[in-house]
């Protein structure tokens, strides 16, 4: 089961250019999230998409856009990376029809700006 | 507001019962969750509580809610080091279908 996919792995950007992070998810989940984790402030919300179609801001989408492909995929831009963006990037999707509401985490892309 | 709270850093040693804890500000989550990080992973979830129950039990795992105080704790018997990772305690905001998360507590397990 690949669950939630994210690429690339590890990244090391010069101070203003830009990247698109990508995220898949293929358990059929309506939700889709990106966070963003830094040391002794915990995940912190950038962006999410409640269903294919809709986008929305976090508490830190400053620098950031997003683009909701299609109901699989959501992928994350940095139009002109700063190093205050260096950080490890979290993609998580979450299905909403019953259960619990967990969300499912990638593996995390790891980015360097320098 | 959103806030989840949590201490930064605990340590224990191997055998030993490790208590993480939680505050959070707003009482509206259905449910209530701990996540697991382990190094260089995602998380994953852990164990979770209905926001109608006080307490949960799940082999080691002990979780206890209080509604009047909103503090969450997650209680860990006979601590391995394989226990040895970042905690995270999340609820749902409202209507917005988001998770909210504590800044996280790393577990160290001396042996």
């Amino acid at each position: 089961n690949a669950g939630v996919t994210q690429t690339p792995k590890f990244q090391v950007l010069k101070t203003g250019q830009s990247m698109t992070l990508q995220c898949a998810q293929d358990m059929n989940h309506n939700s889709m999230y990106w966070y963003r984790q830094d040391p002794g402030m915990g995940l912190r919300l950038i962006y999410y998409s409640a269903s294919e179609g809709t986008t929305d801001k976090g508490e830190v989408p400053n620098g950031y856009n997003v683009s909701r492909l299609n109901k699989r995929e959501f992928s994350l831009r940095l139009e002109s990376a700063a190093p205050s963006q260096t950080s490890v990037y979290f993609c998580a999707s979450r299905g909403t029809s019953g259960g619990i509401g967990e969300l499912f985490f990638g593996e995390g892309s790891r980015l360097t700006v320098l | 507001g959103e806030d989840v709270e949590q201490s930064l850093f605990l340590s224990v040693r191997e055998g030993d019962s490790s208590v993480i804890n939680c505050t959070y500000t707003d009482s509206s989550s259905t449910y209530l969750y701990w996540y697991k990080q382990e190094p260089g992973a995602g998380l994953q979830l852990l164990t979770y509580i209905f926001s109608n129950m006080d307490m949960k039990q799940d082999q080691r795992l002990t979780v206890l809610l209080n509604k009047k105080d909103k503090h969450l704790s997650l209680r860990i018997a006979d601590t391995q080091t394989g226990d040895s990772a970042i905690y995270f305690c999340a609820r749902g905001s409202g209507a917005t279908n988001k998770l909210i998360f504590g800044t996280g507590t790393l577990l160290a397990v001396q042996p």
